[in-house]
């Protein structure tokens, strides 16, 4: 079990360019979450996927971010035309199916700094 | 709609000292309660979660906390820190039911600095 993985850790970016990141979760976790998390703040929710269908998402989350979970394994949180407000830390959580289904295991995020 | 209450921004203590962090939440459905820990430039890491039971729960590095559902609350304490305690520190909660909302909510987090 090797916890799950985010990539990259850190990205700095000019506004208004595009940016993606990788999650991959725990092996034979179906659920998968991303947050979002601003400097003195806790993690906000931003979208939930089990398996590959994406079943909710946060207010949080406008029309430039899209998540994708195409094979219900990694995931991809893609930002498009980046702003300055877009600057946080961007966290990966997994959790199985059942059997420890309300626990979520946490990456180690990937830091945003747009320009 | 849930929220997640932490009254203390900053706790600073010296080493050796007990510590307690507290937690208040706010919800109109049965919750699970978590805290995790957050250091440096890295992600989160559960110390303990309360699911059902026992109200006390003991976690990793010596911490423990107490579910009080009148109070709605969920206190983290250790009895004594270590300089390497020093870190962020989230509670949270979700929804009981599955069919509920899945994601987590988070309190605004509490900075525990242990000085020698």
């Amino acid at each position: 079990d090797t916890g799950v993985s985010q990539n990259p850790r850190h990205k700095i970016t000019k506004r208004g360019q595009n940016v993606t990141f990788r999650c991959d979760p725990i092996s034979e976790h179906n659920r998968l979450y991303w947050y979002r998390q601003t400097l003195g703040q806790g993690p906000e929710f931003l979208t939930y996927f089990q398996n590959e269908a994406q079943l909710e998402k946060s207010r949080l989350l406008s029309d430039r971010f899209s998540a994708e979970r195409p094979k219900g394994s990694f995931s991809t949180l893609e930002i498009q035309r980046t702003e300055q407000g877009d600057s946080a830390m961007y966290l990966c959580a997994s959790s199985p199916q059942s059997g420890g289904r309300e626990t979520q295991y946490f990456g180690p995020g990937t830091r945003l700094l747009v320009l | 709609a849930q929220s997640v209450t932490q009254l203390d921004s900053q706790v600073p203590v010296f080493e050796e000292a007990p510590v307690e962090l507290r937690c208040n939440y706010s919800s109109s459905v049965s919750v699970y309660l978590f805290w995790y820990v957050q250091y440096p430039n890295q992600g989160l890491q559960l110390l303990l979660k309360y699911l059902s039971g026992s109200t006390l729960v003991k976690g990793i590095n010596g911490f423990e906390a107490e579910f009080n559902k009148s109070q709605t609350s969920f206190h983290l304490r250790k009895p004594s820190v270590h300089i390497s305690d020093t870190a962020e520190y989230f509670c949270a909660v979700s929804d009981v039911q599955d069919t509920g909302r899945r994601a987590l909510t988070f309190g605004s987090g509490t900075r525990l600095q242990v000085q020698p």
